[in-house]
């Protein structure tokens, strides 16, 4: 069964300082990995994915990712944090072949102090 | 349509009074997900269906919730006898069935149902 953990319910950065937003997933077969973002009062929204190729994928808005098989690891990363950054961030999987459905951690608010 | 829309963006109902969310797809999609997400919590899986077809519906909490989709475009969620226990965010999202771009789903910006 799938399973996905963010490690850190909120997590508080400077203005400008990196972000690191944790996500470690239990899969018995590597799977497409997600991250997706809520802002307030709106949809979650795809940030970046990983399905194959390249394990260190770039998204929307200087976001990236890396996926890491011996660590079962998709960590979210982004060098300099915005004030616009502040949001609740999701990590999610999905099973390779399957129906696509979605097994989402528990989310991770992000606050982006001035 | 361009995005996913759901309707009602809030609800709220009396406990025991019966409830239908509405949620409409991107027109493309062949997929369409039903996820119930509490405060605090992420997303849960509740029901998905392929066109009209409803391969799985495990996530659904109980046999009150119920899921359709009668022309592969459209769907509703609807709960029975509402209980406090229910209030939560209910999401859709839709996609496209097969190939390598598979697992990217397209989120509305959901329905918050809150029971008293």
């Amino acid at each position: 069964a799938q399973s996905v953990t963010q490690l850190g319910s909120h997590v508080s950065v400077s203005e400008g300082a990196l972000v690191l937003l944790r996500c470690n997933y239990s899969s018995s077969v590597p799977p497409y990995l997600f991250w997706y973002v809520q802002y307030p009062n709106q949809g979650l929204q795809l940030l970046l994915k990983y399905t194959t190729g390249a394990t260190l994928v770039k998204g929307i808005n200087g976001f990236e990712a890396e996926f890491k098989k011996s660590e079962t690891s998709f960590h979210l990363t982004k060098p300099s944090a915005h004030m616009s950054d502040a949001a609740e961030y999701f990590c999610a999987v999905s099973d390779r072949g399957g129906a696509n459905n979605l097994f989402f951690g528990t989310g991770t608010r992000l606050t982006v102090i001035p | 349509g361009a995005g996913v829309s759901q309707s009602p963006r809030y609800k709220v109902t009396k406990r025991g009074q019966d409830v239908t969310l509405r949620c409409d797809p991107i027109s493309s999609h062949a997929t369409l997900y039903w996820y119930q997400q509490a405060l605090g919590q992420g997303p849960e899986f509740l029901t998905y269906f392929n066109y009209e077809a409803q391969p799985d519906k495990s996530g659904l909490p109980s046999d009150r919730f119920s899921a359709e989709r009668p022309e592969g475009s459209i769907s509703t969620l609807t709960i029975q006898r509402t209980e406090q226990r229910d209030s939560a965010m209910y999401r859709c999202a839709s996609g496209l069935l097969g190939g390598a771009d598979t697992g990217e789903l397209f989120f509305g910006e959901g329905s918050r149902l809150t029971v008293l």
